[in-house]
């Protein structure tokens, strides 16, 4: 079946402007995260939705950026007034449930210039 | 506070080689879960197995084993006569019991020459 997609695969924007990226999760899975990954570091914990609801949103790193998921399937990323310091790879992952294994998607590359 | 350690940064073996990964782990809960993924260089994390803190027993997946020890922290990987199709960054993470956020290392890049 079709794993986790997200889109667009690459973003490339001016500092200061508004950015969305969707993530599309697998059919079913309840359990959505949102991964920040630099240049030659591990994923970095976002936000972790349970249902509609963010369950933890502890690693936002600041109020620029926001993530919903409205009807408990796509979920989108949003981060307002973009920094060059925004520059990475947002991941996204699903699961079926909190405690089955996380599948991850291929991935956004922001660029901000 | 939690923290996942991965001091090797890149690892080179030639093929057939025996090649293990370290991952070190700081939590003070007593219920927690790791985890190994693996990234290939076309970009998408793949998950390879999940302990759980009250499971300490070593596992094997065909050329692939674990190696938990509470005692030290510590979930090392080993790949057995590794592959060239085993190069990848692999990366250790820490889950609390409920599951809501991840903690990964900074991954380790694992080159197998033919």
């Amino acid at each position: 079946g079709a794993g986790v997609s997200q889109t667009p695969s690459n973003k490339v924007t001016e500092k200061g402007k508004y950015v969305e990226l969707r993530c599309d999760p697998i059919s079913g899975h309840t359990a959505l995260y949102w991964y920040r990954q630099s240049l030659g570091q591990g994923p970095e914990f976002l936000i972790y939705f349970q249902g509609t609801g963010a369950a933890d949103d502890s690693g936002l790193p600041n109020d620029r950026f926001f993530a919903v998921r409205p009807e408990g399937s796509v979920s989108t990323l949003k981060i307002q007034r973009t920094e060059r310091g925004d520059s990475a790879v947002y991941l996204c992952a699903s699961s079926l449930d909190i405690s089955y294994e996380q599948y991850f998607g291929p991935g956004t590359r922001l660029t901000v210039t | 506070a939690q923290k996942v350690t991965q001091a090797q940064t890149e690892i080179s073996v030639v093929e057939k080689e025996d090649v293990t990964l370290d991952c070190v782990y700081e939590t003070r809960d007593t219920t927690y879960y790791l985890f190994w993924y693996k990234q290939p260089p076309s970009g998408e994390l793949v998950f390879l197995i999940r302990r759980n803190s009250f499971d300490e027993q070593n596992e094997i997946s065909g050329r692939y084993s674990w190696n938990f020890q509470k005692s030290t922290s510590s979930f090392n990987f080993t790949i057995t006569a590794s592959q060239v199709v085993d190069s990848a960054v692999y990366f250790c993470a820490l889950s609390l019991y409920n599951f809501n956020k991840f903690y990964f290392g900074s991954g380790t890049k694992l080159n197998v020459k033919p």
